[in-house]
């Protein structure tokens, strides 16, 4: 079986720009997670979507959004890029919210 | 805030021996544990996973133990392979299934 998939894999960006980035769960699961995980630390929480619905938001201002589609797929947008959301975005799908993440390779975000 | 800390970035081992990975945190509503393994390019992986109902869950050269009173938890790894070399990660959650992560510990094999 397929695991998480995430595109692109690399992304360059320039400040103030918009970036949109995609995520595709494990078949069978329906729910997704997304994480930053800036070089030396620990993924930080950002949005979690069970069933379409948002279940959590993470300590992340507003130009961050998400939405999770029928299919269970789901997209991470960034508005007004800043120089520190240079980044490894990650997404994590589960078969249910209360359940073990499954991580995607992530999408290589930088920010010029 | 920090919720989820590894004390030791690093750790290196012979092959053949035990590694242990120390985590601390804070958070007394943290009740599941989790440790992933990252290698470079790649998404962290799970490994193993411990409820706040159990001190001890073993799954192969992999065991987790759980010390609630202390908010410690570590990782055994028994015996250290060379595949084993890779960043380790130590996450935890409250009922809302949030992962917290620590900074993790690079665990270098060596020959």
């Amino acid at each position: 079986d397929a695991g998480v998939t995430q595109s692109p894999t690399h992304l360059i960006k320039t400040r103030g720009q918009q970036v949109t980035l995609r995520c595709s769960p494990i078949s069978g699961h329906k729910s997704v997670s997304w994480y930053q995980q800036v070089l030396g630390q620990g993924p930080q929480f950002i949005f979690q979507y069970y069933e379409k619905e948002e279940r959590g938001r993470g300590n992340f201002p507003d130009r961050f959004s998400a939405r999770q589609f029928p299919n269970y797929s789901s997209e991470l947008n960034v508005n007004a890029l800043l120089l520190g959301d240079s980044a490894l975005y990650l997404c994590a799908s589960s078969f249910v919210w209360a359940d073990t993440q499954y991580f995607g390779p992530g999408t290589r975000l930088t920010v010029l | 805030d920090q919720q989820v800390k590894q004390n030791s970035p690093s750790l290196s081992v012979q092959e053949g021996r035990i590694s242990i990975l120390n985590c601390d945190y804070t958070n007394s509503m943290f009740d599941y544990f989790l440790w992933y393994k990252k290698y470079p390019a790649e998404g962290p992986t799970f490994l193993i996973s411990i409820s706040s109902i159990k001190d001890k869950n073993e799954d192969g050269r992999f065991t987790v133990f759980l010390n609630k009173s202390a908010k410690h938890l570590s990782l055994h790894i028994v015996p250290s392979q060379p595949g084993d070399s890779a960043v380790y990660f130590c996450a935890a959650s409250a009922d809302d299934y949030k992962l917290s992560f620590g900074a993790g510990t690079t665990v270098t094999v060596r020959a």
